[in-house]
């Protein structure tokens, strides 16, 4: 199994583009989550999705919508790219016979915005 | 909402016993899990407290009180590979387990 995968690993965008990260597991999880990390910080949630074709709005929400058309994959898309949006996006999953409070990590995906 | 606290930085020797603290004001509160995270790493979950009272894991135990709203990680019989940061994080009681981080607590581990 090769757990939760995030493409791509790393992006540079210019103010204003639009790109899409894409969110893969293969472990049957119900449960998926968008978080960012900017430096020396936690983690915050920007979307989750309990299953397929259901999405609900995080902590930080603005600039960012997401989709769960499968129900492995969770796909994050940034609009219109801003320089605030430069962070380390992490995807993670569970699933509903897991523990409450286990949540399984992507590698994450390095964006820098200039 | 929920907010949670802990000590930016800890350092020890090799060998020794660490406590990572951590407190928090949350509504809807089910429990605390612990992460860990080296540099450049994805998060790894560590443990889990939905009752008040210990749970051990190997070297690593955490604590839960809920009628102090504290929490906190042991380390013990520490290692150079143990330098990380450490996350306590609020685990929502609603349906769709969300989780609420702390900022993290760098470790550094002295030879």
């Amino acid at each position: 199994n090769a757990g939760v995968t995030q493409t791509p690993k790393f992006r540079v965008l210019k103010t204003g583009q639009s790109m899409t990260l894409l969110c893969a597991q293969d472990m049957n999880h119900e449960y998926m989550y968008w978080y960012r990390q900017d430096p020396g910080m936690g983690l915050r949630l920007i979307h989750y999705s309990v299953g397929e074709g259901t999405t609900a709005k995080g902590e930080v929400p603005d600039g960012y919508n997401v989709s769960r058309l499968k129900k492995q994959n969770f796909l994050l898309g940034l609009e219109s790219a801003a320089p605030s949006q430069t962070s380390v996006y992490f995807c993670a999953s569970v699933g509903s016979g897991g523990a409450f409070g286990e949540q399984f990590f992507g590698p994450g995906t390095r964006l820098t915005v200039l | 909402g929920q907010s949670l606290e802990q000590p930016s930085e800890v350092t020890a020797v090799e060998g020794a016993i660490v406590q990572i603290n951590c407190t928090y004001q949350t509504s809807g509160f089910y429990g605390l899990s612990w992460y860990q995270q080296h540099d450049g790493g994805a998060p790894t979950f560590l443990s889990y407290n939905a009752l008040d009272g210990l749970e051990e894991t190997g070297r690593f135990s955490s604590f839960l009180s809920r009628s102090d709203s504290y929490g906190y990680l042991l380390l013990q019989e520490l290692q150079m590979k143990d330098s990380a940061s450490y996350f306590c994080a609020a685990i929502s009681s609603g349906s769709a387990r969300q989780l609420t981080f702390g900022s993290g607590t760098q470790l550094t581990v002295l030879p």
